[in-house]
């Protein structure tokens, strides 16, 4: 069966510092990848999509930044966290685009 | 454009009472439609989903009907119980599209 894992599932940095979430997913080959941010009593907002290694799609121009180094593994970076990027991050998968998405339990970033 | 419009929360019961979560959707053609679930401090859960008009998904005692003619799709359980407590999300999506179109979620509060 497929499985998504996220980590960590907490995080505290300070402003500045740097930022490295890992996401992988286990069970399926060439998944749609996906990162979101869900802040503070708000809905979804889709940051990065990828449907190939190497192939990232921004939704929003932010300092975050996704890469796809292997077919399963999905990492969101910043060089230089903001107060704003504290929230809710959530790494998500498809087999197929349109028919819904598996999600990972989700990391909690509190940039201080 | 696409979107997703669920009632605003949060939606405060006793057990064992019936809970409707309303949604309704703008779009143009036939989107699959879901349910989403987010337990305290969990990523989120496909609940269920139906795919064309009329398609009823079921899950856990919750139950969603695809309504072409109204743009709805309901979420309705006949019986809440504590363990129920969690934000619902409603979302869209069409097949080949990697986005899904999401509502705001609404807290749901069950109390013993």
């Amino acid at each position: 069966s497929q499985t998504i894992h996220q980590w960590p599932a907490t995080l505290v940095q300070p402003v500045g510092s740097p930022l490295s979430l890992e996401c992988t997913v286990e069970g399926t080959s060439n998944p749609n990848l996906y990162w979101y941010r869900q802040a503070a009593g708000r809905g979804l907002q889709l940051l990065f999509y990828s449907v190939g290694i190497g192939q990232i799609s921004s939704e929003v121009p932010q300092n975050l930044s996704a890469s796809r180094p292997q077919d399963r593994q999905f990492i969101l970076s910043s060089k230089k966290l903001l107060l704003s990027d504290s929230g809710f991050y959530l790494c998500a998968w498809s087999v197929l685009m349109g028919y819904g998405y598996t999600f990972g339990s989700g990391t909690r970033l509190t940039v201080v | 454009g696409n979107s997703v419009t669920q009632m605003e929360g949060p939606v405060t019961l006793s057990e064992e009472a019936f809970l409707t979560i309303n949604c309704t959707y703008t779009a143009t053609g036939y989107p699959s439609l879901f349910w989403y679930v987010q337990y305290p401090g969990e990523g989120l859960q496909l609940l269920l989903k139906a795919t064309k008009a009329d398609d009823k998904g079921s899950n856990k005692g919750f139950e969603a009907t695809y309504r072409k003619e109204t743009t709805s799709f309901h979420l309705e359980k006949g019986s809440v119980q504590v363990s129920d407590s969690a934000v619902y999300f409603c979302a869209l999506s069409y097949e080949g599209n990697y986005q899904l179109i999401w509502g705001a979620g609404t807290k749901l509060i069950i109390k013993p």
